[in-house]
């Protein structure tokens, strides 16, 4: 099975803080994936990844920035972590961005920002 | 642009059948059509996946028309356990060179006993 694994399940840091979520994935797979889910809102994407060292925002990167230096391993990072990124971010990876790919999620990281 | 719009929220009693109905009005010649389930707390999952007609598997069936302009996911005689977030997603080409996979909002499914 494809083991998608989001280092921490919950965290709580202050406002200001610097943020890293971190993502690893076992299936080699070349795209990864950030989300963000609100309440009401669905799944947003942050950023994604199609091959190391490369990115592409998504819908809301405003305040995040990523790191992809080894193919399984995709970072996300809040740099001035704010009250309004409290959320739950899910990391996922597919084997290709065609629609025909599966994506797989990881079980999710629960930010709160006080 | 909304990729796709799907009901809000539906609610069904144990042991019925459950249609959730997707628009994609603009889908792409080659996209494919994929379903996925999320319970609270957790990520989502695959359930099923097409392109035109009609697919099953163990879990669910998945019906798409001549046009492909919707798709309709059916669940046979639900149980409390098929309480969730359903999503449909087809693929999104921003026409950027970028090629995005979109969520919706999903359709929340409350099972009733």
């Amino acid at each position: 099975d494809v083991k998608v694994t989001q280092s921490s399940r919950y965290l709580v840091k202050r406002t200001g803080e610097k943020v890293f979520l971190e993502c690893v994935q076992d299936m080699d797979h070349e795209n990864m994936f950030w989300y963000r889910q609100d309440p009401g809102l669905g799944l947003r994407l942050i950023y994604f990844s199609y091959d190391v060292k490369m990115k592409e925002k998504g819908d809301i990167p405003e305040g995040y920035s990523v790191s992809r230096e080894k193919k399984e391993r995709f970072s996300l990072i809040l740099e001035s972590a704010s009250t309004n990124q409290t959320s739950m971010y899910l990391c996922a990876s597919s084997a290709g961005t065609n629609s025909g790919n599966t994506i797989y999620f990881g079980e999710g990281s629960w930010l709160t920002v006080v | 642009l909304a990729k796709t719009t799907q009901p809000i929220s539906m609610d069904s009693y144990e042991g019925q059948e459950v249609n959730i109905t997707c628009s994609h009005n603009n889908i792409a010649t080659n996209d494919y059509i994929t379903w996925y389930q999320q319970f609270p707390s957790q990520g989502p999952r695959f359930i099923i996946q097409g392109y035109k007609t009609k697919v099953t598997n163990e879990v669910a069936s998945l019906f798409i028309p001549a046009d492909r302009k919707s798709s309709t996911l059916s669940l046979p005689r639900v149980s409390l356990s098929d309480t969730a977030v359903y999503y449909c997603l087809v693929g999104d080409d921003s026409g950027a060179g970028s090629y995005q996979l979109t969520f919706g909002k999903g359709t929340k499914l409350s099972v009733i006993p």
